[in-house]
């Protein structure tokens, strides 16, 4: 399969919790993305991190990128109800414009 | 970001018909749009790459004469469900590739849930 592996599958905490998913891939890459599921509708881009880079943050979000062992985390600070959702991460492939998007983690924060 | 639309947003259809799904590019003119289809609690799959005045490039396994794909313009491309059989309902979503200085970007669309009854 070309895609990449997310774990957990599902992670629930409580409000103010932090929450980490972790996301592996299999290829050289460009970049990698996470994104954002509400159930049911369409895709929000959270945050890209590039090959070169180690670390990134966005306001309570964290991620980081290990090349070396092809994995990222996202981490996502001081959760809110409303931050139950899925999160994918996806890698586009060197030379390649496609993403190839991970398992996915459902994250249900309870309040 | 760039505003994608897609219709239907929703179409149930009896099995053995045919089903058009439209993805349009609002905001600028895109050469490449790729098509997705996401099965319950799964991810996303990449289905095909649409090219503007050329054949789409279907990935592994992707029946190319049952997903046809034409992407006839620079703000649309269509995704045709022929002979829908109730596996393949779904959730179909469509991303527009704009190409950045820096990166390229694709931005996706709503969705489209297909229930082939």
């Amino acid at each position: 399969s070309q895609q990449g592996e997310e774990d957990p599958q599902a992670l629930s905490i409580q409000e103010g919790e932090n929450a980490t998913m972790n996301c592996s891939y299999k290829t050289s890459i460009n970049n990698l993305q996470w994104y954002r599921q509400n159930s049911g509708r369409g895709l929000v881009h959270l945050i890209l991190i590039r090959s070169n880079e180690r670390e990134k943050h966005s306001g309570r979000l964290r991620v980081t990128l290990d090349t070396s062992k092809k994995s990222s985390s996202l981490l996502i600070t001081a959760s809110r109800a409303a931050d139950t959702a899925s999160y994918f991460c996806a890698t586009d492939p060197y030379n390649t414009d496609k993403l190839i998007f991970g398992t996915g983690t459902r994250l249900q924060v309870f309040p | 970001g760039a505003v994608v639309s897609q219709h239907p947003s929703r179409v149930i259809c009896k099995s053995g018909t045919s089903v058009k799904i439209e993805c349009r590019s609002l905001d600028f003119q895109a050469t490449t749009m790729f098509w997705y289809r996401q099965f319950p609690k799964q991810s996303l799959m990449l289905m095909a790459t649409s090219n503007e005045g050329s054949k789409a490039t279907y990935e592994q396994g992707v029946e190319k004469d049952k997903f046809l794909i034409n992407h006839a313009s620079l703000t649309l491309s269509t995704l045709t469900v022929t002979s829908a059989h109730p596996e393949d309902s779904s959730f179909y979503i469509c991303s527009v590739l704009r190409d950045l200085t820096t990166y390229n970007e694709q931005f996706f669309g709503p969705g489209t849930r297909l229930t082939v009854l």
